[in-house]
């Protein structure tokens, strides 16, 4: 069963570093397009950075709200992608999804969401 | 970045109602456009990609048509576990962007 499970998300402070992980089983994350996509509280959906698969060598794209700040690397050997969440702003607060992009389409599967809230 | 635009932001409807919803690109995205369902509490959705392919096991109601930068999803026979938010995403230049969003609940 194909299955993508987001994690590591919780409170830290403004100006604070997180990092969030997305495991993938039954399928082969490396050999898709892989997207992080964030949702603020009561909000819609924001696009926020895409890893390509292998054959792209792992090229990064990011919006410009996060770009700088937020980086996306992935672990073949866990099957993972990463989100390093750096210098975090009270505006970030949203739930993280990662979702899957197989070539010729978009967000074909998504994990459940992790939590993250920036707050003093 | 591609500014996208739904309308309406919500509106209220019947089961067994045919539902149409819009969404307009600010610059053309050729046939790069797809549509997610988002229930409360749920992730999204994708129901329809490439402006009108049927996401593999999406019900056949749901239907996508448009080119360019008009765009529209058209529900047929609307069922109570349609009641949702729709997005519209273009993904044909970076950064990928997702439209407001409109809600479709219970007359």
């Amino acid at each position: 069963e194909e299955q993508l499970v987001e994690s590591g998300g919780g409170l830290v402070q403004p100006g604070g570093s997180l990092r969030i992980s997305c495991a993938a089983s039954g399928f082969t994350s490396s050999e898709h397009s892989m997207d992080w996509v964030r949702q603020a509280p009561g909000e819609g959906l924001e696009w926020i950075g895409r890893v390509g698969n292998k054959a792209s060598r792992y090229t990064t794209q990011y919006a410009a709200s996060v770009e700088g700040r937020f980086t996306i690397s992935t672990d073949d050997s866990k099957n993972s992608v990463y989100l390093q969440m750096n210098s975090l702003k009270t505006e970030d607060t949203a739930v993280y999804y990662c979702s899957r992009s197989p070539r010729g389409s978009i967000g074909d599967f998504w994990g459940q969401g992790t939590l993250v809230t920036v707050s003093s | 970045a591609i500014r996208m635009t739904q309308s309406p932001s919500s509106f209220s409807a019947s089961t067994g109602d045919r539902v149409t919803l819009t969404c307009r690109a600010s610059q053309g995205v050729r046939s790069s456009l797809a549509w997610y369902q988002q229930r409360p509490g749920e992730a999204p959705k994708l129901l329809i990609y490439a402006t009108s392919t049927l996401q593999s096991g999406v019900p056949s109601r749901f239907s996508g048509s448009g080119s360019g930068t008009d765009f529209t999803l058209t529900i047929n026979y609307l069922q109570s576990e349609d009641f949702a938010t729709y997005y519209c995403q273009q993904y044909y230049v970076y950064p990928f962007t997702f439209g407001p969003g409109t809600k479709v609940d219970m007359k």
